[in-house]
């Protein structure tokens, strides 16, 4: 029931930009992401619900599409402040599971 | 206090001991999950608390691994007779809104569980 995300860890130099992708083979209620940096709680960044949602925080954002049964994060002109793990929760009937993460490095 | 707060932060145990770690989740916050995340992976359900409902359970890895929720407010996770594979940080979260779909979830900074 894990979702699958991909890549597993990506670095970028400082303004570049970077699409994580989240995947799963069971039916989808919403979507959520979080950021984790070392040795930190992850933090949310945004929940999506059905309807081919799209949504905005900062340079980051994300689209989520039920019928797909996936959701990318798309990370725009990076900053350093964005290197972290970051986590797709996905929500079914009675639970949310969280993707393996992928690991972001942003370097100068 | 502000934010979610676990004890103890690292907890260094022999193997076969028991070990309670808590959670005091925001106040107000009706739903309580604990997950769990081993060396480089990802987090893992363990159990969830909403409100005075039966706790989903479903995510507990063995029968040495329970969980209660007093007052519905804080909560213990308690491990018997620890193994080294249950080396892992123990992270709690609370959330306001009822259901998975609607709520951010608060998590706390963890419990670093290491068995020796």
């Amino acid at each position: 029931q894990q979702p699958v995300q991909s890549p597993q860890a990506v670095i970028l130099r400082e303004g570049e930009d970077a699409v994580i992708n989240c995947s799963s083979s069971k039916a989808l209620y919403s979507v959520h992401w979080y950021r984790q940096k070392h040795g930190e709680a992850p933090v949310f960044l945004m929940i999506l619900l059905k309807g081919g949602e799209q949504k905005g925080h900062d340079k980051i954002s994300a689209s989520f599409n039920e019928k797909k049964q996936q959701s990318s994060l798309y990370l725009t002109a990076s900053q350093l402040s964005y290197s972290g793990t970051y986590f797709c929760g996905l929500t079914g009937a009675n639970n949310l599971f969280f993707g393996t993460g992928t690991r972001l490095t942003v370097i100068p | 206090g502000a934010g979610v707060s676990q004890s103890p932060s690292n907890k260094v145990t022999e193997k076969g001991k028991d070990v309670e770690l808590r959670c005091d989740p925001i106040s107000g916050h009706t739903a309580l999950y604990w997950y769990r995340q081993s060396l480089g992976q990802g987090l893992e359900f363990l159990i969830y608390f909403q409100g005075n409902s039966a706790p989903d359970k479903s995510g507990l890895p063995s029968d040495r691994f329970s969980a209660e929720r007093t007052g519905g407010s804080v909560s213990t996770l308690t491990i018997q007779r620890t193994q080294q594979e249950d080396s892992a940080v123990y992270l709690c979260a609370s959330s306001l809104h009822q259901g998975w779909s609607t709520g951010e979830l608060f998590f706390g900074e963890g419990s670093r569980l290491t068995v020796l």
